[in-house]
């Protein structure tokens, strides 16, 4: 299973960008790159994903290079509401066995 | 629509006893999933179902049997918990077993074994 890397935590301010990168070193050619985000005590709430390049939603934006073993998920103007756990997983493109490493807890500040 | 749902909220057990987890989901989806959280740690699969009538195991499987009862529903059971079996445990559907097909996650049932 493709293993990923990412800052065990990260703190912010409010209104502030929070960059948050992942290396996935083994991705295979068809694997996408998945972020998922959960708040304490729920359940994962998917993201965004990509395959390459830069992938934008109304939530967040997905910036993968050339070589995919690395994606950084940006989060504009971060409010108190997205203090969380965020998630970045290979998804495999033999069957959607997601594999959750340990995340990064960001902590959003007044 | 509910999205996923699961049963119960909370559970305590005693060691040795039986119990079985409830999940269904609204979205007329394909694949179901059984994740656990311990305190701390990330999600870890347990088991999964591609499409009605087909089970698989994932990454922590034994101590669990699973039930895909119909399209809407699948169950996990513990047939005899141990005290390392307590955790959070998530259910998820997709659309399909494959890449870029969004999981979508219920609100979880926290299990204490004593």
């Amino acid at each position: 299973l493709a293993k990923t890397t990412q800052p065990i935590s990260m703190d912010s301010y409010e209104g502030q960008e929070v960059n948050i990168t992942c290396s996935h070193n083994n991705i295979a050619t068809n694997d996408y790159i998945t972020w998922y985000q959960q708040f304490p005590s729920q359940g994962p709430r998917f993201i965004i994903q990509g395959y390459k390049t830069k992938v934008t939603n109304e939530v967040a934006s997905l910036f993968i290079p050339a070589d995919r073993k690395s994606s950084t998920l940006s989060l504009p103007r971060v409010s108190l509401s997205d203090t969380a756990v965020y998630y970045c997983l290979v998804d495999k493109a033999a069957g959607n066995k997601l594999t959750f490493g340990g995340g990064t807890r960001v902590l959003v500040k007044p | 629509n509910a999205g996923v749902t699961q049963t119960p909220k909370f559970q305590v057990l005693k060691t040795g006893q039986s119990m079985t987890l409830q999940c269904a989901q609204d979205m007329n989806h394909n694949s179901m999933y059984w994740y656990r959280q311990d305190p701390g740690m990330g999600l870890r699969l347990i088991y999964y179902s591609a499409s009605e009538g087909t089970t698989d195991k994932g990454e922590v499987p034994n101590g669990y049997n699973v039930s895909r009862l119909n399209k809407r529903e699948f169950s996990l059971r513990l047939e005899s918990a141990a005290p390392s079996q307590t955790s959070v445990y998530f259910c998820a559907s997709s659309g399909f077993d494959g890449p870029a097909s969004e999981q979508f996650f219920g609100p979880g049932t926290r299990l204490t074994v004593l």
